[in-house]
């Protein structure tokens, strides 16, 4: 299995700039996936990483290094809309095609 | 096709009922996945298919669950004997892929709430 870790809650004011980051460990890595879940809403998909370096896609960016086993997503030009949770998830080989998921960190978007 | 359906929306049911969920994919999608999601915790796996093959289940997944998809199509996930703690958010989601690997991402639906009482 893996073990996928990331930070629980998160708070970041509108306009800033806040990188959320993700560690795993797995055997079989397979490409990592960050979603955004609004609270009572179905996970919706970010970004796909499955080699090293950055992906940019608007305001959002998701980095990964496999040989760290780390990912990150980084939120730029904050908005309010933005405050939801952000889930890492890791597609394994060994563990089939299914994805993976960590517990989310909860991102706050202050004034 | 608006994305992959579940119904019903919320279940609520007594402890010892049986319930079933339904979820139909985007059509086209191959492979589709459940998963449980409790509050403030990331979806748990369950089990996926691929067409109408499902090849792989959590050991999360206990004798009470069982899921089907006849058709490769729409499927569903029953839970026989429900308990308190199987009260969740049971969502669906479905992806395409060809050959042994996919880069496309899994799309989810709305999912089901199911509280057992």
């Amino acid at each position: 299995g893996q073990n996928i870790d990331q930070p629980t809650e998160m708070t970041a004011t509108e306009g800033a700039i806040v990188q959320i980051n993700c560690t795993y460990q797995t055997s079989g890595f397979n490409g990592l996936f960050w979603y955004q879940q609004h609270a009572g809403e179905a996970p919706t998909f970010l970004s796909y990483n499955v080699l090293d370096g950055l992906e940019e896609k608007g305001r959002f960016s998701s980095f990964l290094s496999r040989s760290k086993g780390y990912s990150y997503l980084l939120l730029k030009e904050l908005q309010m809309k933005d405050s939801a949770s952000y889930l890492c998830a890791v597609r394994d080989l060994n563990s089939g095609y299914a994805l993976n998921f960590g517990k989310g960190t909860s991102l706050l978007v202050t004034p | 096709d608006t994305g992959v359906s579940q119904n019903p929306r919320h279940k609520i049911t007594k402890r010892g009922q049986n319930v079933t969920f339904r979820c139909d994919p985007i059509s086209e999608h191959n492979r589709l996945y459940w998963y449980r999601q409790t509050l403030g915790q990331g979806p748990e796996f369950l089990t996926y298919f691929q067409n109408e093959a499902q090849l792989e289940k959590s050991r999360l997944l206990s004798d009470r669950f069982s899921a089907e998809r006849p058709k490769g199509s729409f499927s569903t996930l029953e839970i026989q004997r429900t308990e308190q703690g199987d009260s969740a958010m049971y969502l669906c989601a479905s992806s395409s892929s060809t050959g042994e690997t996919t880069n496309t991402e899994a799309f989810f639906g709305q999912g089901t709430r199911l509280t057992v009482v």
